[in-house]
């Protein structure tokens, strides 16, 4: 069975704080794809990144950081230099057999709150 | 484009009642999703259609739940009789066929069951 880990339920942090969300997952399949959503006070789920369980190459989009450790089994987010428009609540999750359409599992997610 | 969107965003009933739920997805997406989110947990898989089939109801947590989706566009999700368990947020998303696993989320339906 496949298992998402959010172990962090809410960060608080100063603006232009670095902050790291981490998640960690279980899955017995070889193959799988890790993402990350955003979903703001507006309450919809925003599409951030999804990762190829074969890509384990950084990737970095603006102040949006991941970095993919299949060793442990962590898919964590940092976020550089946050802002207020950050504050949300950040939901790792996971999916099995690539390439054709599945169901995704998720985190219990982390509420980020950035404050001035 | 529009999103998906999802109707009503707001729904309080009290136990024993029944509600329907519904999501319009993107058009020409084939592939249509439900989660729930009860509070402070995961959000859990329901159900996921393609087209007017479902592939995959494992999630459903008991014949008290009714997913429909005639025609293959917008998808309705009755709960009768709601119980108490039931209040939650209820997500609905959508991928095209070859979208490798990018859903498209709706801002859900927050349900309370007093």
């Amino acid at each position: 069975a496949q298992k998402v880990t959010q172990a962090q339920t809410e960060i608080s942090v100063v603006e232009k704080e670095d902050v790291t969300l981490d998640c960690v997952y279980e899955t017995r399949d070889t193959t799988y794809y890790l993402f990350w959503y955003k979903q703001p006070p507006s309450g919809e789920l925003v599409f951030l990144i999804r990762r190829n369980s074969f890509d384990e190459q950084n990737e970095i989009s603006g102040r949006y950081s991941w970095n993919f450790q299949k060793s442990t089994s962590s898919f964590n987010f940092t976020i550089t230099a946050s802002q207020v428009v950050d504050s949300a609540v950040y939901f790792c999750a996971l999916s099995e057999v690539p390439g054709t359409a599945s169901k995704l599992t998720f985190g219990t997610g982390t509420r980020l709150q950035v404050t001035l | 484009e529009a999103g998906v969107t999802q109707f009503p965003s707001h729904s309080v009933i009290e136990k024993g009642q029944t509600v329907t739920l519904r999501c319009d997805p993107i058009s020409g997406h084939d592939n249509l999703y439900w989660y729930r989110r009860v509070m402070g947990k995961e959000i859990k898989f329901l159900l996921h259609f393609v087209k007017e089939s479902k592939q995959d109801e494992s999630g459903m947590p008991n014949n008290r739940f009714l997913a429909e989706r005639t025609g293959g566009t917008y998808s309705t999700l009755k709960v009768q009789p709601a119980e108490l368990e039931d209040s939650g947020v209820y997500f609905c998303a959508s991928s095209p066929t070859s979208s490798y696993n990018e859903q498209f989320f709706g801002p859900g339906t927050r349900l309370t069951v007093l």
